[in-house]
């Protein structure tokens, strides 16, 4: 098993509609969990992050935590064609700490289209 | 937030020659900096962790001789791709800390991303 999992996609979706992007992570022992969006030929850039159980919300976005089942998703409300890109997962996994700093290990993301 | 800047942006280069990509953080300190390497519609994967004033450590499978990192002040981290071959060929991503904070809730910033294409 991977240690974080998305669906590659393509994902889908109407202008309007609400984009649900999922994430698996083995270790149970997991804290903290991150989403970014990365345009093609960019950089990734954080959205949003989580840490515990339950929903977070910042604006169009919404992060969801669930622990027990070792699975987080974004929700996209609104999506916009401006949406479209890959969204990565990210997950802070318990023993990979390099120089101070716990390492992200990502998901091969899932790619979001949002169509007019 | 923080920003990290990574240059050049975009480079070609011939198959045998070596390429240096540089990392700069502009407004914070950063111990630590991170390279990563992405390959067409492939994750980040982690290639080396860059530690001011100390040698760099490497994730199992990159070749230390042929990426050379080198981390001389708190603001910047270079990779040298040396003897570069089309295989090499791939989108080459930085990432920094702040040195002021600290913990698992603290995370790093990116830079822009480096795409080297080896001829």
């Amino acid at each position: 098993q991977k240690e974080v999992e998305q669906n590659s996609g393509p994902l889908s979706v109407p202008e309007g509609a609400i984009a649900s992007l999922n994430c698996t992570y083995s270790d149970r022992g997991s804290q903290s969990f991150f989403w970014y969006r990365q345009y093609s030929g960019k950089s990734p850039e954080l959205i949003m992050f989580i840490y515990s159980n339950g929903d977070k919300e910042d604006g169009r976005f919404t992060a969801q935590l669930n622990k027990a089942s070792q699975y987080v998703s974004l929700l996209i409300r609104d999506s916009q064609p401006s949406d479209s890109a890959t969204y990565l997962c990210a997950v802070k996994l318990r023993g990979r700490e390099k120089g101070g700093s716990y390492i992200p290990t990502f998901g091969r993301g899932t790619s979001l289209i949002v169509h007019p | 937030g923080a920003v990290v800047s990574q240059h050049p942006s975009r480079v070609i280069c011939k198959s045998g020659t070596s390429v240096k990509i540089e990392c700069r953080s502009l407004d914070f300190q950063a111990t630590t900096m991170f390279w990563y390497r992405q390959f067409p519609k492939q994750s980040l994967m982690l290639m080396a962790t860059s530690n001011e004033g100390s040698k760099a450590t490497y994730e199992q499978g990159v070749e230390k001789d042929k990426f050379l990192i080198n981390h001389a002040s708190l603001t910047l981290s270079t990779l040298t791709v040396t003897s570069a071959h089309p295989e090499d060929s791939s989108f080459y991503i930085c990432s920094a800390r702040d040195t002021g904070t600290g913990g698992i809730y603290t995370e790093a910033f990116f830079g822009q991303g480096t795409r080297l294409t080896v001829v």
